[in-house]
Order: structure tokens, then sequence, then C-alpha cells
């Protein structure tokens, strides 16, 4: 079993929709937990972090993390074509080694 | 957020040379940097850390001869592909955290990677 699984997608949405990206963990240890955005031939950009359960917001995106069913989240609100890219949730023990998930890649259809 | 400059972005090489690339933390100190190889449609494979000053640690099935790794500074790591093959052809990307703070949040800069081409 993978430490972190995410859907590899693709997922495709028409603009305006809401995305729902998820992955799970399975090391209760993890209490960090990030979501970057790849864009094609680039390096990953933080996008979210959270620390332990809880949601947080930042414009149209929200975080969501659910440490009792190990589940964690991404809700893109109002998705515009430019948010098509593939987003890797990732999470950390603070012990230096982040998991990353395989990936979901997304395509929003003008 | 903290920026990571990778050099170059994209490299082509011939088969049995050697390709060397940069990252740097522009402005901040990284006492610890990772090195990643990406294939198309893949996520990230963590290859070695990079620690400031030490040898890199490796993971396992990364060769350490092929894939040198040599963080002098706390502002510098760099990953050597020796005697590049077609099968090294990969995007190369590395990340560092911000190592400023009292508490390790996890959080990773991530270079815009380098993609290597080796004919």
């Amino acid at each position: 079993q993978k430490e972190v699984e995410q859907d590899p997608g693709p997922l495709s949405v028409p603009e305006g929709a809401i995305v729902s990206l998820n992955c799970t963990y399975s090391n209760s240890a993890f209490q960090y937990f990030m979501w970057y955005r790849q864009y094609s031939r680039k390096g990953p950009e933080l996008l979210m972090y959270t620390y332990s359960s809880g949601n947080k917001e930042d414009g149209r995106f929200t975080a969501q993390v659910d440490k009792s069913s190990k589940y964690i989240s991404l809700f893109i609100r109002d998705s515009q074509p430019s948010d098509s890219a593939t987003y890797l949730c990732a999470t950390d023990t603070g012990g230096f080694k982040t998991i990353f998930g395989a990936g979901t890649r997304l395509f929003v259809k003008a | 957020g903290a920026v990571v400059s990778q050099h170059p972005s994209w490299v082509i090489c011939k088969s049995g040379t050697s390709v060397k690339i940069e990252c740097r933390s522009l402005d901040f100190q990284a006492t610890t940097m990772f090195w990643y190889r990406q294939f198309p449609k893949q996520s990230l494979m963590l290859m070695a850390t990079s620690n400031e000053g030490s040898k890199a640690t490796y993971e396992q099935g990364v060769e350490k001869d092929k894939f040198l790794i040599n963080h002098a500074s706390l502002t510098l790591s760099t990953l050597t592909v020796t005697s590049a093959h077609p099968e090294d052809s990969s995007f190369y990307i590395c990340s560092a955290r911000d190592g400023r703070g009292q508490v390790d949040t996890g959080e990773l800069f991530f270079g815009e990677g380098s993609r290597l081409t080796v004919l």
C-alpha cells in the first residue's frame, strides 16, 4: 500500500464547475498537508498548506484535512481554464521526508 | 514565497558526456535540498536528499556514482549526471526547505525543473 494514494485522473470539467481533488494517506503520524500545482514542464508550486485537521481557504481554493479518516481534499470553486494542471497532494511528518501522491491531471474546458 | 532557481531549464547532450544542474535558493538559506526525477505523466520520484556540508543521502535504487550531488553552500546544490545515456533523459527537479524558522513546517519550494535529453 502506498503511503499516499491519489487518483491520477484525468479529470475533465467545464469552466465554472466546482472541482474536488482527493487523497488518502496511511500514516497517522503525518501532520503537514500540502497541495502543489504543476503546469506542464514546470516545477511544482505550493498552492495550499495546512497543519493537522481542519479547513483552509485561499481565494477560490479550499484545502480540507480529516485526520480521523486520513483524507485530504482540495476544492476549486469557479474553475478556470488556467486551473488546468496536475495537482499533487503531499504530506510530511516534519521529519524531512515529504511523501507525494501520484498527482491528478485536471482539465478545465472553456 | 521563497524562490528556488534551477539552471539550465533544458539541456541536450551526447551519450557519454556529463551534465551539471544547479539549484539555488535565492532569498533563503537551505540546509536541505532534494532532487527528484519525473517521468512524463508521473509523480515526483525522490532521488536524494542533499545536506549542506555533508554527503547526500540517496534513495534505494539510485546510483550514487551516476548522480553526483554536491551541496557546498547554504544556497547551492548541484546534480551531475555522469556518463549520461538516453535512459537518463528525464525531467529533474530540485526543492528546498526554508531553514530559517525554528519549526520545520514541511513547506518545500521547487525549482522550475531541468529537462535533460541525452542523444
